[in-house]
């Protein structure tokens, strides 16, 4: 049963351009959602998070969306760089059980 | 620096074998977490403990177990009744319980089957 769904297990970008990474959950408890990345041999880090109560959070070059009624998030990354290359999880947190749901990740690739 | 440290990074079991897996922070976070990862799919909660001699099964504790004595370790068991314990095994930390709180996650143990 999964929650929390990346329908893309991989994406590949051009340096410079957008990079867009989707997320979709079905859980109309969830209230906050966080992007975390994750390089190889290393553990996931959090990149960003956005709270329910708004559709959209900036960070940097990182920017995520929230579309409640969609139940769909997405984060954007523009300018992409080399060094973005990593496995993007999205996660989303249920508050009445403190649960926290990842979804299966999306492996970013940007090439110089 | 403060983080989060597992070890080993490679674990290899024979069968029937029990291993424990370790996890120490220096953040001083009352909340630790273990998580399984498996190929295509996300990372699934078997342990959290939100405060010290207190801990909570995730959704696939079975054949796992824990301790949390103290506040900096939160070490995992992986017991002869997991029968299929090869995956790479996360733990986490956050300053509360989840809920807001980003977790800060160690490097991962991957563990085999000999």
């Amino acid at each position: 049963d999964q929650q929390v769904k990346q329908n893309s297990p991989s994406l590949s970008v051009q340096e410079g351009r957008i990079s867009i990474l989707n997320c979709d959950y079905t859980n109309s408890m969830f209230d906050y959602f966080l992007w975390y990345k994750k390089y190889p041999a290393e553990g996931p880090t959090f990149l960003i998070s956005i709270s329910s109560i708004k559709d959209k959070n900036e960070d940097g070059r990182f920017t995520v969306f929230l579309n409640k009624s969609a139940k769909h998030l997405s984060l954007h990354i523009v300018p992409s760089q080399p060094g973005d290359s990593a496995v993007y999880f999205c996660a989303a947190v249920d508050p009445s059980t403190y649960d926290m749901r990842f979804g299966a990740g999306t492996r970013l690739t940007v090439k110089p | 620096d403060g983080g989060i440290t597992q070890s080993p990074k490679y674990l290899f079991r024979k069968e029937g074998q029990n291993v424990t897996l370790s996890c120490e922070q220096n953040l001083n976070h009352d909340a630790m977490y273990w998580y399984r990862q498996d190929p295509g799919q996300g990372l699934r909660l078997i342990y959290y403990s939100q405060i010290v001699n207190d801990f909570q099964k995730g959704d696939i504790a079975e054949g796992y177990s824990v301790s949390r004595e103290k506040k900096e370790s939160f070490p995992l068991t992986v017991t002869s009744a997991q029968k299929n314990p090869t995956a790479f095994y996360l733990c986490a930390s956050s300053i509360g319980t989840v809920l807001n709180q980003p977790q800060h996650f160690g490097d991962g143990t991957r563990l085999s089957i000999l």
